[in-house]
């Protein structure tokens, strides 16, 4: 079975700009969840989405977006690019919503640089 | 809110020795889950071993073993008989009976040979 994909791997963006990042999970798997990790704040919580609907949401600024589609792939897209959104952008993947305690599958991440 | 410290930024252990990462947390809640996750370098974050609050006994995954204790709010990690391939950072989370995730800074672990 393949594991959790996300794409584009590596980006460069400019202040200003917006971007979409995209993850597909593993098939079968109805829950999205979406993470920052920085070296200054570590492993955020950004959101999850089940079944094309926003369950959990972090505490980030509206910049901050998803949406997940009905195959289950979801997209995050952040506008108005700051320096501090550089970061590794991870998705995790699982069969049910996270508050039913299932097991989560993390893909290899996207790496995003803001200049 | 809840809060999760890894007061061990680094730490090391020789191949095959044993060693202890430790966690605190910090929660008004009663009801929630614990975590250990593991990333290696350049490598996916993977679950290592999980933790349901109102269990008593202590999660066991083959040479990783926790101590829960709810009311310290303490959830450290044992690796016992330690592999090179352990290497790694590892991260102790939090999550709500909601599925808000929180977690701490992380430990890097070194394997030496």
């Amino acid at each position: 079975k393949a594991g959790v994909t996300q794409t584009p791997r590596y980006l460069i963006k400019t202040r200003g700009q917006q971007v979409t990042l995209s993850c597909s999970p593993i098939s079968g798997h109805r829950s999205v969840s979406w993470y920052q990790q920085t070296p200054g704040q570590g492993l955020q919580f950004l959101f999850e989405y089940f079944s094309e609907t926003q369950r959990n949401k972090g505490n980030f600024p509206g910049r901050f977006s998803g949406r997940q589609f009905s195959n289950s792939r979801s997209e995050m897209n952040v506008s108005t690019l700051e320096l501090g959104d550089s970061a590794l952008y991870l998705c995790a993947s699982s069969w049910g919503e996270l508050a039913s305690y299932n097991e989560q599958f993390f893909g290899p991440g996207t790496r995003l640089t803001v200049l | 809110a809840q809060t999760v410290t890894q007061s061990q930024p680094e730490m090391s252990v020789q191949e095959a020795e044993t060693v202890t990462l430790s966690c605190t947390y910090d929660t008004s809640e009663s009801n929630y889950y614990l975590f250990w996750y593991k990333q290696p370098p350049s490598r996916q974050m993977i679950l290592v071993i999980r933790q349901e609050a109102y269990k008593q006994q202590n999660a066991t995954e083959n040479r990783f073993s926790v101590n829960f204790q709810k009311a310290a709010k303490s959830f450290s990690l044992k690796i016992s008989d330690s592999q090179l391939g352990d290497t790694a950072m590892y991260f102790c989370a939090f999550m709500n009976v909601a599925g808000k995730s929180t977690f701490g800074d992380g430990t890097t672990l070194t394997v030496k040979p």
